[in-house]
C-alpha cells in the first residue's frame, strides 16, 4: 500500500511569492490534514477535511493562507504572499472516517519550505 | 487544547529497555493515548495507542495510569534504529476529535 504522497520536497521562494504544497493521500482515507511544523518543535495542525469539508480550520491563518481539497481526494495548500516565519516543514497526514479519536493518522514525508 | 509534558531528552544503552513517560494533565475520559515517533527528515510515524488498558504491539507497550493523567511508552530492547523524537498526545471527541496536539517530544538518543 501506497503512503502518503507530497510534493515538492523542498522549495525555496523569495518573500511575497506564492507557494503551493500538494498532497495524495492513501488510497480509502477520507480524512486529511495538513500540519505545520517549524523547527525543533512538534507539528501543529493547520487544516482537517473530512471529504470535501474543512471541518476544522481554526488553526490556519486565512489571511494569507488557503487550502482545498476537490473531489475528496488529493490536497493543496496554498501560501500567498510568503513570509519569512512561514519557513517550516508542511506535513500533510490522512486516516479512515473512525469515530471516537482512535483512528492512526499516517503523515507523509513534508515539504520543506524556506522563505528568502 | 489538549496538553502533554514529556522530558526534553533521554538516553539509552542498544539492547537495554527504555520507559518514556508522558504527563497528560487535560485528559478527558474519552480521550485516546497517542504516540508517535519521528526521524530526521521524515514525517511523524504512528507507534501505539491506547485508552485505558496497557497495549502492546510489535513496536512498543504503552503503559496507561489508572487516572489517565499519565502514560508510559516501554521500548523492550532498544536499537539504535529507535532514535528519534517521541511524542505522546491524545484524541477524542467534541472539538478535539481527530486532533493531534503533538508538544515538544523527547529527543531519545541511543548509545552502541
Amino acid at each position: 500500500e501506497a503512503g502518503v504522497v507530497q510534493s515538492p520536497r523542498y522549495k525555496i521562494i523569495e518573500k511575497k511569492q506564492p507557494v503551493a504544497f500538494w498532497c495524495n493521500p492513501i488510497s480509502g482515507h477520507n480524512t486529511l490534514y495538513w500540519y505545520r511544523q517549524n523547527l525543533g518543535q512538534g507539528p501543529e495542525l493547520l487544516i482537517r477535511y473530512e471529504n470535501e469539508e474543512a471541518v476544522d480550520d481554526s488553526q490556519l491563518p486565512k489571511d494569507r493562507f488557503s487550502a482545498e481539497r476537490l473531489k475528496g481526494v488529493d490536497s493543496t495548500l496554498k501560501i500567498q504572499p510568503a513570509e519569512l516565519g512561514d519557513s517550516a516543514v508542511y506535513l500533510c497526514a490522512s486516516s479512515r472516517v473512525a469515530g471516537g479519536g482512535g483512528e492512526t493518522q499516517y503523515f507523509g514525508p513534508g515539504t520543506r519550505l524556506l522563505v528568502l | 487544547d489538549a496538553k502533554t509534558t514529556q522530558p526534553n531528552s533521554m538516553e539509552s544503552n542498544e539492547e537495554e529497555p527504555v520507559h518514556l513517560p508522558c504527563n497528560h494533565s487535560t485528559i478527558s475520559g474519552t480521550d485516546y493515548i497517542h504516540w508517535y515517533r519521528q526521524l530526521p527528515s521524515q514525517g511523524p510515524e504512528y507507534v501505539i495507542h491506547g485508552l485505558t488498558s496497557n497495549v502492546n504491539n510489535r513496536m512498543a507497550s504503552l503503559a496507561i495510569a489508572e487516572d489517565r493523567k499519565s502514560s508510559t511508552l516501554i521500548l523492550h530492547r532498544a536499537t539504535l534504529r529507535d532514535a528519534a523524537v517521541y511524542y505522546c498526545s491524545q484524541t477524542g471527541g467534541g472539538t478535539s476529535y481527530g486532533k493531534l496536539t503533538f508538544g515538544q517530544g523527547t529527543i531519545l538518543t541511543v548509545h552502541p
